[in-house]
């Protein structure tokens, strides 16, 4: 596609539900990315896919997060047994060739809320 | 380790006048650094890096930024505010293994009639 979509846009779940946060990166886009926007703070790195395989996600807050890659396009981020602490706008982003040198395209962002 | 401050959460200009925003990093290799914008309901938007080579910057909107590696600060500059650069405007390091962003805490631009 033109830009990366990120679906959904808004998602509200009650505390201990599992949400699912999906990213269709810019087509031909080796690299994916996953950040964690909180209110008031800058993004925070997650995990960065090359491919299918997650290159480095030791940006992951706890075993509760967890991403796949399955076919190097789609991404999906994946959170069990939410808590209120996990509300935050999560951002997805792509790049080819890969890294902040070349700068990413962002999408919108899915904006979490954990009531 | 890498770090970005941005000093200011919130910085109000008059329409036409000098905008100035900070950032200071600390990085354990050599920096690149970039700035990128965010408007409401959008993702973030690339404005401009330093990439190690000349140390003035211009990006678009007629932003720029200068890298002094003295001062460890990337500041960026536009001679006049114009009411479409309201917005956060984010700082930004490289990681240390070069994938991914380490962002300040960002400012958020107001430009005043």
């Amino acid at each position: 596609g033109a830009g990366v979509s990120q679906t959904p846009s808004n998602k509200v779940t009650e505390k201990g539900k599992y949400v699912e946060l999906r990213c269709d990166p810019i087509s031909g886009h080796t690299a994916l990315y996953w950040y964690r926007q909180s209110l008031g703070q800058g993004p925070e790195f997650l995990i960065y896919f090359q491919g299918t395989g997650a290159a480095d996600d030791s940006g992951l807050p706890n075993d509760r997060f967890f991403a796949v890659r399955p076919e190097g396009s789609v991404s999906t981020l994946k959170i069990q047994r939410t808590e209120r602490g996990d509300s935050a706008v999560y951002l997805c982003a792509s790049s080819s060739p890969p890294g902040a040198l070349y700068g990413y395209t962002f999408g919108s962002g899915t904006r979490l809320t954990v009531v | 380790a890498q770090s970005v401050t941005q000093l200011g959460s919130h910085v109000s200009v008059s329409e036409g006048a000098l905008v100035l925003l900070r950032c200071n990093y600390s990085s354990s290799v050599p920096p690149y650094l970039f700035w990128y914008v965010q408007y409401p309901n959008q993702g973030l938007q690339l404005l401009l890096k330093y990439t190690s080579a000349a140390t003035l910057v211009k990006g678009i909107n007629g932003f720029e930024a200068e890298f002094k590696k003295s001062e460890t600060s990337f500041h960026l500059t536009k001679p006049s505010a114009h009411m479409s650069d309201a917005a956060e405007y984010f700082c930004a390091v490289r990681g240390y293994y070069g994938q991914n962003f380490v962002f300040g805490p960002g400012t958020r631009l107001s430009v005043l009639p």
